[in-house]
């Protein structure tokens, strides 16, 4: 079956430095994907939607700045967390769609554990 | 406003206890509705596509069931390993954003 890899699982990082997580679709091509936040005990939050080639499209009170997106290839999507701060400090998880005739589905990476100290 | 409810929050049952989740849904033009398991800290694994009213999907002791406002997943005969965060979400016709309901978190108690 479809699979996407994220990496890395988990980061700990300075505040003030950037953070990237990758997410690789490893075995199909995934023109959109997405990028979601999700608090403890709280539910995914959708941050944005990358389509490769092109910019991505941000949800509403998502700092485009800060949260940097990027699509370059069919395989790879990164989000880019700069000058990082404790509240950003969250599980984000990336999901790529895919289509195959009139079925579609979604399937997600394993999630990065962001801690910013 | 769109919007995707999942209730209870929070569901414990012994094992072998029979139970259904709940997930109802105002959003217009579903275009799918899906239902995932994910495990504390890890992205959400799939478990059922539902496409319109009446559909059914089963998979061993999960069976997932939609009408027009609302999708129930019923556990059959539940087991420890079932315990997780049972995620609902739904897409409509007019994009691809995935919108997830709020989550109910189950755990079977042997």
């Amino acid at each position: 079956g479809a699979v996407v890899s994220q990496h890395p699982s988990r980061v700990i990082c300075k505040s003030g430095t950037s953070v990237k997580i990758e997410c690789r679709s490893l075995d199909f091509q995934a023109t959109t994907m997405f990028w979601y936040r999700q608090f403890p005990k709280q539910s995914l939050m959708l941050m944005a939607t990358s389509n490769e080639g092109s910019k991505a499209t941000y949800e509403q009170g998502v700092e485009k700045d800060k949260f940097l997106i990027n699509h370059a290839s069919l395989t790879l999507s990164t989000l880019t967390v700069t000058s990082a701060h404790p509240e950003d400090s969250s599980f984000y998880i990336c999901s790529a769609l895919i289509t195959a005739g009139f079925n579609y589905g979604y399937t997600f990476g394993s999630g990065t554990r962001l801690t910013v100290v | 406003e769109d919007q995707v409810t999942q209730s209870p929050e929070a569901l414990r049952l012994q094992e072998g206890e029979s139970s259904s989740l709940n997930c109802s849904y105002t959003v217009s033009g579903l275009r799918g509705l899906f239902w995932y398991r994910q495990d504390p800290g890890k992205g959400p694994e799939f478990l059922f596509t539902l496409y319109s009213a009446g559909e059914e999907k089963e998979k061993e002791r999960l069976k997932a069931t939609l009408t027009k406002k609302e999708s129930f997943l019923h556990i059959t005969a539940p087991k420890p390993e079932d315990s997780a965060t049972y995620l609902c979400a739904v897409t409509q016709n007019t994009g691809n954003q995935f919108y997830f309901g709020t989550g109910t978190s189950l755990t079977v108690i042997p």
